[in-house]
């Protein structure tokens, strides 16, 4: 059964600073994704992932993605108060290109001031 | 992109009665999922909606509590049965194409008295 870990799963930091997110997942998959919820909102959909080192960035958002180590990262660089969300990284439950995602329990990020 | 449109956007029913949730998309899509978010929690995936065929239902998840429809390519509709206030959650359709983007639509808000 495929599981996903999310930690931090609460984050409070001040405008300017970094810090990263860590999403593990226990079996072998194909597709990583991570995605912005807004209170209220559905679900915006940041980056995917596909291959072993690939990196994605936008804005002050990096992600990354290590097959080996069954790790991505979310890297928040320089924070601004309009961050603030909470992030779910989510994973394809097998291959084939088109399947359910398993969900890690989101980091809910909040950016002072 | 994918513009996602789910009716109702909320509902509040009583128990022991049912509730259809309608998912309609732009444009035909391969693969239609269905998601529950329950009141601060995470996503779970409750069923891929098959075109023309039964739908897969995830561990846990039946076909006579959620009985699932997709008669083409743009439209799928999900029926929460016999609700209790354990069903009470925001219920998500989402969509995927070739490319591996999944995206979300704006989610139905179901309240169970």
């Amino acid at each position: 059964e495929l599981k996903v870990e999310q930690n931090p799963l609460f984050l409070s930091m001040q405008e300017g600073k970094n810090y990263t997110i860590y999403c593990n997942y226990s079996t072998t998959s194909d597709r990583l994704y991570w995605y912005r919820q807004d209170p209220g909102k559905s679900l915006e959909s940041l980056f995917v992932l596909l291959s072993n080192g690939a990196v994605k960035q936008e804005g002050r958002l990096m992600a990354s993605l290590d097959t080996k180590a069954r790790l991505s990262t979310l890297h928040i660089t320089a924070a601004v108060h309009d961050l603030s969300a909470t992030y779910f990284c989510a994973v394809a439950n097998s291959g084939g290109g088109a399947d359910g995602l398993t969900f890690g329990k989101g980091t809910h990020l909040i950016i002072q001031p | 992109s994918a513009v996602i449109s789910q009716k109702p956007s909320r509902d509040i029913c009583q128990r022991g009665t049912s509730l259809t949730i309608q998912c309609q998309v732009d444009s035909q899509v391969t693969m239609m999922f269905w998601y529950r978010q329950q009141p601060g929690q995470s996503l779970t995936l409750i069923a891929t909606a098959n075109q023309g065929s039964e739908a897969t239902y995830e561990s846990g998840f039946v076909i006579d509590k959620f009985p699932i429809s997709r008669p083409n390519l743009t439209f799928s509709t999900l029926t929460v049965s016999n609700m209790s206030p354990e069903d009470s959650s925001i219920y998500l359709c989402s969509v995927a194409r070739v490319g591996y983007e999944q995206y979300f639509g704006p989610g139905t808000r179901l309240t169970v008295t």
